[in-house]
């Protein structure tokens, strides 16, 4: 099956620029998340969908991150303005939902944002 | 609040020696345990699970895990490692549906 595909695999911004990152989870994942993992630290959940609503943003710093998923599919997250600490590598995950499934997540490669 | 505490940030060791990385976590409920491994220039990717059933699980490449539910630990084993076990080791716990807690990772290198 194909895997969680992520784009772009790398970008530079200066600080206070905007950035967005695309994620296509695998097909029939119902659940999807987004991972932020700062170098030399193991990844920190950002934000999670079941379908297209969220169920847990708690550690999603909302005055800048923002994530979208339309028509329970893909999803973008965006970070606007960016600080300098918002360089990390930005990991999305997809699981199915049911017992079976749930919680075992299959990563894309991820997007290293670098912030300058 | 789930956490996950490993023990060793870095672990060195020649081929064929034996492998334990430490994993201890704090989760309110029942938990599911996970290693997974992120091999040089790859992704992510799943070594073992444990939901509930036989503490004693088996994962892909000769790997296994032990929860002891009393010391609320679930540390990685494998009896003799390949230089190709290079890798990022990182242990992590979650509940139902729940997003996965990390731990800062091992970075384990074995030298030939």
């Amino acid at each position: 099956e194909a895997g969680v595909a992520q784009s772009p695999r790398y970008k530079i911004i200066e600080k206070r620029q905007s950035v967005a990152f695309w994620c296509n989870p695998i097909s029939g994942h119902a659940t999807l998340y987004w991972y932020q993992q700062i170098l030399g630290q193991g990844p920190k959940l950002l934000i999670q969908f079941q379908n297209n609503g969220v169920v847990d943003d708690s550690q999603l710093p909302k005055d800048r991150f923002s994530a979208e998923r339309l028509k329970g599919v893909d999803s973008t997250l965006k970070i606007q303005p960016a600080k300098l600490e918002d360089s990390a590598v930005y990991l999305c995950a997809s699981s199915l939902w049911g017992a079976s499934g749930a919680n075992v997540l299959t990563f894309g490669a991820g997007s290293r944002l670098t912030v300058l | 609040a789930q956490s996950v505490s490993q023990h060793n940030h870095h672990v060195i060791l020649s081929e064929a020696a034996s492998l334990e990385l430490g994993c201890n976590y704090s989760y309110g409920g029942t938990v599911n345990l996970f290693w997974y491994v992120q091999y040089p220039g790859q992704h992510l990717q799943l070594l073992l699970k444990y939901f509930s059933g036989d503490p004693l699980v088996k994962g892909i490449k000769g790997f296994e895990a032990e929860f002891i539910k009393s010391k609320f630990s679930f540390n990685l084993r494998k009896p003799s490692v390949q230089w190709s076990d290079t890798a990022e080791y990182f242990c992590a716990v979650g509940g139902g549906a729940d997003g996965l807690t990390f731990g800062k990772g091992t970075h384990l290198i074995i030298q030939p």
